[in-house]
């Protein structure tokens, strides 16, 4: 079973919308969790880290949920520069996990 | 230098030769990780060393791969004997912090990865 689950989509929505990811971890002990992104062909870049109680950059909000282990990340007013891939990740034992991204595409 | 650096940035190799790939961490970050993408795939953990520490090497696929960390700064992942299915982009990544088993506020820096490619 993979430490860190996520929808690979494609997910395409119109330029405004409002979209949700979620990512499934399955070790109940990580304790740090963070969502990265990914445009193509680039590294990825820390996009934002998700706290217990939720927290929010401006139209971006994270969000976790340790009793269904999951988190999740929601995207308001969708720009064509949010197309990208967005990776969850959270803290192992003692390194890093990813998910296998969710490809998020806004469409004019 | 202001980020991780990788080099080189793209190595084309035939079945059977070793390859080295290097990566130059963000100075003074202590905690140095290994992944790998495939094509369309997410990121793959492979080893990971923070500071002098024994590395955490449970995310190597096969003994044909091996890293190291000389003098806890540029790291080298080596690739024995390459097959196809090694062809990947190789990234590396720096922090400051580094997991443990405390939680922390880790931030990874990537570099702009090694494009593997065996024929």
């Amino acid at each position: 079973r993979k430490e860190v689950e996520q929808d690979p989509g494609p997910f395409n929505v119109p330029e405004g919308a409002t979209v949700a990811f979620n990512c499934t971890y399955s070790n109940s002990a990580s304790q740090s969790f963070f969502w990265y992104r990914q445009d193509c062909r680039k590294e990825p870049k820390l996009l934002m880290s998700v706290y217990s109680s939720g927290n929010e950059d401006g139209r971006f909000t994270a969000q976790l949920n340790r009793a269904s282990q999951y988190i999740s990340l929601l995207i308001r007013d969708s720009k064509l520069s949010d197309s990208a891939t967005y990776l969850c990740a959270e803290t192992g034992a003692n390194n890093l996990f990813f998910g296998t991204g969710t490809r998020l595409t806004v469409i004019p | 230098g202001a980020g991780v650096s990788q080099s080189p940035s793209n190595k084309v190799t035939e079945k059977g030769k070793d390859v080295e790939l290097r990566c130059d961490p963000i100075s003074g970050h202590t905690a140095l990780y290994w992944y790998r993408q495939s094509l369309g795939q997410g990121l793959e953990f492979l080893i990971y060393f923070q500071g002098n520490s024994a590395p955490d090497k449970s995310g190597l696929p096969s003994d044909r791969f091996s890293a190291e960390r000389t003098g806890g700064s540029v790291s080298t992942l080596t690739i024995q004997r390459t097959q196809q299915e090694d062809s990947a982009v190789y990234l590396c990544a720096s922090s400051s912090t580094g997991t443990g088993r405390i939680a922390t506020n880790e931030k990874l820096f990537f570099g702009s990865g090694t494009q593997l490619s065996v024929l």
